[in-house]
């Protein structure tokens, strides 16, 4: 079976600082996986997602996320966060039967 | 641009009451998905359908039903609306084979007092 662990729940940090967001995930078979990003009020969006290929993936927003494969994990990067990349983000994983299983969840907050 | 839209953005109901909660998707995909979002729980997938008609259960199925008469539509039910069912349900659709991701709507916050 899939899983996906988020290991922060919240994570603050300044405008204009770097941030990482730590994915893991855990399958026996290939998988692709998923940045979902949800602002306030609003449903999810697709920040980038992995299918095969390159391992550095750039999404939309000046987001980035790295697929290594030795450490099953899926990191999501930004060089420099802005206030309004306040929001939650899911990590998601699927075997390519188009259910995706989420991770918890991420809270960033970008203070001023 | 494909659309997916939950009729209701916020529905307050009562104890015991049966509840719908209705999706509509407007690109003609095959796999439809009802979600449930609560703090520090992440997405948590209570039924999924592949076609019209048919129907999987998800993770948490428990006090849920759904109902798939045409393609486009895909319905949520609670039955006997419990507090604990209290949450934000998040519907979602995606065609087969298609490695695009997810469609979601914007969600429906329940509340059942």
């Amino acid at each position: 079976a899939q899983s996906v662990t988020q290991l922060d729940s919240q994570v603050p940090v300044f405008e204009e600082a770097p941030v990482e967001l730590r994915c893991n995930y855990s399958s026996s078979v290939s998988v692709y996986l998923f940045w979902y990003v949800q602002y306030p009020n609003q449903g999810l969006q697709l920040l980038l997602k992995y299918l095969s290929g390159s391992t550095l993936v750039k999404g939309i927003n000046g987001f980035e996320a790295e697929f290594n494969k030795s450490q099953t994990s899926f990191h999501l990067r930004k060089p420099s966060v802005h206030i309004s990349d306040t929001a939650e983000y899911f990590c998601a994983v699927s075997d390519g039967a188009d259910k995706l299983i989420f991770g918890t969840g991420t809270r960033l907050q970008v203070f001023p | 641009d494909v659309k997916v839209t939950q009729s209701s953005r916020y529905l307050v109901k009562r104890t015991g009451e049966k509840v719908f909660l209705e999706c509509v998707q407007d690109m003609d995909h095959e796999n439809m998905f009802w979600y449930r979002q609560d703090p520090g729980l992440g997405l948590r997938l209570i039924y999924f359908s592949y076609d019209v008609k048919m129907k999987e259960k998800g993770d948490i199925p428990e006090g849920y039903s759904v109902s798939r008469e045409k393609k486009e539509r895909f319905s949520l039910i609670l039955e006997s609306a419990s507090t604990n069912q209290t949450s934000m349900y998040l519907c979602a659709s995606i065609s087969f084979g298609d490695n695009s991701p997810l469609h979601f709507g914007n969600g429906t916050r329940l509340t059942v007092t």
